[in-house]
Order: C-alpha cells, then structure tokens, then sequence
C-alpha cells in the first residue's frame, strides 16, 4: 500500500518564479493537508482539502499561495511570485474519511524542499 | 486557539538511558494528542496517538498517556537506542468529525540524539 507521494522532493526557484508542488494520497484517502516548515521550527497548517473542495484555508497566507484537490490527480500547492522567505519544506499528509475508523490519524509524505534563490 | 508546549532541546543521551520528552497543551473540548518522529531528510512518521483522557499510546518502546487534569502528554522510554536519534514533535487535533478541528497543531519539536 503506496503512501503518500509528494514530488519534487527538492525545488529550487529564483525570486518572482512560480512554485507547484504535488500531492500524491495514500490509496483510500480523500482528506489531503498541507503544513510548512520553517528553518529551526515545527510545523504549521496551512490548509485543508477534500476532492474539489477547500474545507480549512485559515493557515494561507493571503496574497500568492493557492492549494486544490481535482477530481482527479493529485492535489496542488501552488506558490506564485516566490520569495526567499518562502524557502522551505512543504509537507503534505492524508486521512481517511470523517467518521471512519482512525480517521484522525495524518499520514505524511516525505515533503518537498522549497529553496528559493 | 489549540497550542502545544513542547521541552526545548536538544537532548542529549547515551545509550540505554531513560527518555523523557515533556508536552503540554492548550485546547477545547477533547483533543486527540499524537508523537510524531522525524529523521533526517524525512518526513514525519507517526510514532503513537490517545484519543481519550487516561489512554496510554505505545510503539517501539515509547509511551505517553493523556493526563487530561494536568493536560500533558509526555513521551517516555526506558532504554533509548542509537537509532531513536530524531527529532519528536507532539501535537493535536481537535477531533475527528469537524472540518476544522481536524488540523494538526505542533510543538515546535525537540532533537535528540543518542550517542553510543
């Protein structure tokens, strides 16, 4: 049972470029998050999605950053007009449906490292 | 808002030594609490959850038990390894129904490395 895929593992984008970062779920999972890291912090939401449908985008930054889920295919984190403080690692995780067992439970990717030149 | 507290590292410990990593928080109504380890390079693996006060979560030789009236949910483990080295985050979500009580809210994460 595949887990989740995240790609690419490592992205390097000069100043003003646009960054997509792809998420793969584990097989079964229609609830896709995602969360950054900052250098030397934890993680923090940013937001949260089912198949065509934002739920929870109150860890977005406002201006330049959008996230979606399609029907089909993997969900999308897309960052335009990157930054330096941008630079970072985005985590993607995925559970199961609301009301399932452990549905609670996040699964992650092994993230992509966002470095912004 | 949810919060967590987490013991600021790093940590350092020689083998076989005894592992207590503090997390405390800060939520409404019943949160579910989680240990998640991250090694290098990598993404975070889901070590052990409780999703109800007085539930003991175990994996590996770790263990932690929701103290609701103390609202902690430190990680311990009796003889660390070499290859326990990593960083541990604690964390919670606000439930498993609510859209958006389902995120999760980290500590900021505690290093530690175990030497031989």
């Amino acid at each position: 049972n595949a887990g989740v895929m995240q790609n690419p593992r490592h992205l390097v984008r000069r100043r003003g470029q646009e960054a997509r970062l792809r998420c793969s779920p584990m097989k079964g999972h229609s609830h896709v998050y995602w969360y950054r890291q900052l250098p030397e912090e934890g993680l923090k939401f940013m937001v949260y999605l089912q198949k065509e449908n934002i739920i929870d985008e109150s860890g977005m930054p406002k201006e330049r950053f959008s996230a979606e889920f399609p029907k089909e295919g993997p969900s999308i984190l897309r960052i335009q007009q990157v930054v330096r403080g941008d630079s970072a690692a985005y985590f993607c995780a995925s559970s199961n449906l609301p009301g399932t067992s452990g549905s609670y439970e996040q699964y992650f990717g092994p993230g992509t490292r966002l470095t912004v030149t | 808002g949810n919060s967590v507290t987490q013991m600021e590292g790093p940590v350092t410990l020689s083998e076989e030594a005894f592992l207590t990593i503090n997390c405390t928080y800060t939520a409404t109504g019943y949160p579910s609490l989680f240990w998640y380890v991250q090694y290098p390079g990598e993404g975070l693996q889901l070590l052990l959850k409780a999703t109800k006060a007085d539930d003991k979560g175990s994996n590996k030789g770790f263990e932690a038990t929701y103290r609701k009236e103390t609202t902690s949910f430190h990680l311990e483990k009796g003889s660390v390894q070499v290859s326990d080295s990593a960083v541990y985050f604690c964390a919670l979500s606000g439930g498993a129904i609510s859209g958006s009580a389902r995120q999760l809210t980290f500590g900021s994460g505690t290093q530690l490395t175990v030497l031989p």
